[in-house]
């Protein structure tokens, strides 16, 4: 079945430092990608909706200098933290759909710890 | 209000028992739902999608009540390995943009021998 790889699986930064966050699709076209956040016993949140090759559409209240989403190819979206700050720590979560399929794909996840 | 609601939980059960899960939504025009479960710290895993019909696969049965916006989930012979959050979960766009997915907050299970 389809795969979506999403690395890294956790990360320890810094306050202050940028991290980014990929996912790939492994054999099939992402043309859509959704970033998810989610805080300890809390649901997922959608963050952000990037279709490939535009500029992504963010959930209001997600600042988008912040969380920085490129989407340039059909197979590679990211996710860039910047200047990370503590309550950034949560959990990642990408998941990506291809058009004309009702399939969705999700990565394993990252787990982000500021400190 | 939230637009999916779930009772959190958690719901601690011995195995063998039935369990049921319940779910409102408050955007009428949702198009599809879903029953996911998630590990802790693992990304959500599709369990079931649900019908106004109704629809069982083994040991799960889900039923979606358009008319009182409402979702469930039971769950009969609960196993050990049943423990886990559920998340009803709500699909609100179609066309490209499937996938726009809404989670409710996930409803804890505990199954214990």
């Amino acid at each position: 079945g389809a795969v979506v790889s999403q690395h890294p699986s956790w990360v320890i930064c810094k306050s202050g430092t940028s991290v980014k966050i990929e996912c790939r699709s492994l054999d099939f076209q992402a043309t859509t990608m959704f970033w998810y956040r989610q805080f300890p016993k809390q649901s997922l949140m959608l963050m952000a909706t990037s279709n490939e090759g535009s500029k992504a559409t963010y959930e209001q209240g997600v600042e988008k200098d912040k969380f920085l989403i490129n989407h340039a190819s059909l197979t590679l979206s990211t996710l860039t933290v910047t200047s990370a700050h503590p309550e950034d720590s949560s959990f990642y979560i990408c998941s990506a759909s291809s058009r004309g399929t009702e399939k969705l794909f999700f990565g394993s996840g990252t787990q982000l710890s500021v400190l | 209000r939230k637009e999916v609601e779930q009772d959190p939980g958690p719901f601690n059960v011995p195995e063998g028992a039935t369990v049921a899960f319940n779910c409102t939504y408050s955007n009428s025009a949702s198009q599809s739902f879903f029953w996911y479960r998630q590990d802790c710290r693992k990304e959500p895993k599709l369990l079931m999608s649900v019908y106004s019909s109704g629809n069982e696969d083994g040991r799960f049965t889900a039923q979606l009540n358009r008319a009182s916006q409402y979702i469930s989930l039971l769950i009969r012979d609960s196993k050990l390995s049943d423990s886990a959050t559920y998340l009803c979960v709500g699909n609100n766009a179609g066309g490209t943009s499937y996938g726009k997915l809404t989670f409710g907050q996930g409803t804890i299970l505990t199954v214990h021998p």
